[in-house]
């Protein structure tokens, strides 16, 4: 397998315009989650879903973000419009659906915002 | 509140030396626990987990961990440490029903 894969690397854009950060999770997982790494922050975690459903979004910061995941292979996390203060990387993990397996993480989005 | 407390934000070690990273878990019922490594520029690579039974855990590139419920705590160990070895290290907990929370991560160097 080729493990979870986040797409584009790196992402740079300016002010106002919107972003798409595209996740694939690994074939079999029903778990899937989005943090955000800032070097003040840390990893939050932004949304986490099971079977494609949002089970919890608490840590989406405002209304700007928002995910989807429309089947088991594929999930968008957008931001619309973007900030400077957006500029994180964004990680996406999958996992199998019970909490006594570990998560798997793509490599990351490197995101800009200028 | 629930957190994952990791109360050493930078440490150095010299190569060979000893390590130990510390981690607090605070919550109701004893989460899941592992431990996640990151190099610069990368993604997380998970060392260890643990989940029941025995308290002392091993993980991979020689790196174990210690439960200890009385304490609150899932420590992170090392007899010798490679230069290969710098990095950001996070613990993690995930309480039933929830997804991973991280500690703020240990950031590790080594000194030749």
């Amino acid at each position: 397998d080729a493990g979870v894969i986040q797409s584009p690397r790196h992402e740079v854009t300016e002010m106002g315009q919107e972003v798409t950060l595209r996740c694939k999770p690994i074939s079999g997982h029903n778990s899937l989650f989005w943090y955000r790494q800032t070097m003040m922050r840390g990893l939050e975690l932004l949304i986490y879903f099971n079977n494609n459903v949002p089970i919890d979004d608490s840590g989406m910061p405002e209304d700007r973000f928002s995910a989807k995941m429309p089947n088991a292979s594929f999930s968008t996390l957008k931001i619309q419009p973007s900030e400077p203060r957006d500029s994180a990387v964004y990680f996406c993990a999958s996992s199998l659906k019970a909490e006594n397996t570990e998560a798997f993480f793509g490599q990351g989005t490197r995101l800009t915002v200028v | 509140a629930q957190s994952v407390t990791q109360p050493d934000i930078h440490i150095t070690v010299s190569e060979g030396a000893s390590l130990e990273l510390r981690c607090n878990y605070s919550y109701g019922a004893t989460p899941y626990l592992f431990w996640y490594v990151q190099s610069p520029g990368q993604g997380l690579q998970l060392l260890l987990k643990y989940f029941s039974g025995d308290t002392l855990v091993q993980g991979i590139k020689g790196f174990e961990a210690e439960f200890k419920r009385s304490q609150s705590s899932f420590n992170l160990r090392k007899p010798s440490v490679h230069w290969s070895d710098a990095a950001e290290y996070f613990c993690a907990a995930r309480p039933a029903g929830t997804a991973l929370i991280f500690g703020k991560g240990t950031t590790l160097s080594v000194s030749s």
